[in-house]
């Protein structure tokens, strides 16, 4: 695609279900971020992958957070039993190479809310 | 202390001033840094990358001080569309992916 997508773009759930976020990154990029922002914050790294590799996971909050990205393209974010303190903007990002110097692409984010 | 700390601002300066920001960091063995553009709910987006020689692209300088770990942003004659929010990023890998840090964004108000 042109750019990385996100879906959905707004989620409102209610405590305690589960909500599984979305990522497209840019066709044959290599890695993929997600990360949290809060308002007025900035990204909070939450884990990233190389193809379908998860080399670090350890900005994720909690057990109940978990991302996959099982063919090496899109990837998915599942929040299970959901806080109110989930309550976030959702960012994933991709980068062309394995390179830790290339510029990141961000999507438009996915807007949680959990009443 | 966070790993990666800006001043938050805001920073309200009249156009065709000069202004600059400071970003530093902790850890000695960052080896990557950008400096992103966020605007008012939007995506970040890159704005420069941070070489050891330094980076300048028009009205926009980057500098690199490994010795005191800081990254510096300069903006000269800025203008009304250079209001936005300003993130700094370290990668502490060079050669390979790796965790990125944001710091918190400088905000940066330009009045005509």
């Amino acid at each position: 695609g042109a750019g990385v997508s996100q879906s959905p773009r707004y989620k409102v759930t209610k405590r305690g279900q589960d909500v599984t976020l979305r990522c497209d990154p840019i066709s044959s990029h290599a890695t993929l971020y997600w990360y949290q922002q809060a308002l007025g914050q900035g990204p909070e790294f939450l884990t990233y992958f190389n193809y379908e590799a998860q080399p670090d996971k350890s900005g994720l909050p909690s057990d109940r957070f978990s991302a996959e990205r099982p063919e090496g393209s899109i990837s998915t974010l599942t929040i299970q039993r959901t806080e109110q303190r989930d309550s976030a903007m959702y960012r994933c990002a991709s980068s062309r190479g394995l390179a830790g110097d290339e510029t990141q692409y961000f999507g438009p984010g996915t807007r949680l809310l959990v009443l | 202390r966070k790993e990666v700390e800006q001043d938050p601002g805001p920073f309200n300066v009249p156009e065709g001033a000069t202004v600059a920001f400071n970003c530093t960091y902790s850890n000695s063995a960052s080896q990557s840094f950008f400096w992103y553009r966020q605007d008012c709910r939007k995506e970040p987006k890159l704005l420069m990358s941070v070489y050891s020689s330094g980076n300048e692209d028009g009205r926009f300088t980057a500098q690199l001080n490994k010795a005191s770990q800081y990254v510096s942003l300069l903006i000269r004659d800025s203008q009304p569309s250079d209001s936005a929010t300003y993130l700094c990023a370290v990668n502490r890998e060079y050669s390979s992916a790796s965790k990125i840090i944001f710091g918190s964004g400088t905000r940066l108000s330009i009045r005509p």
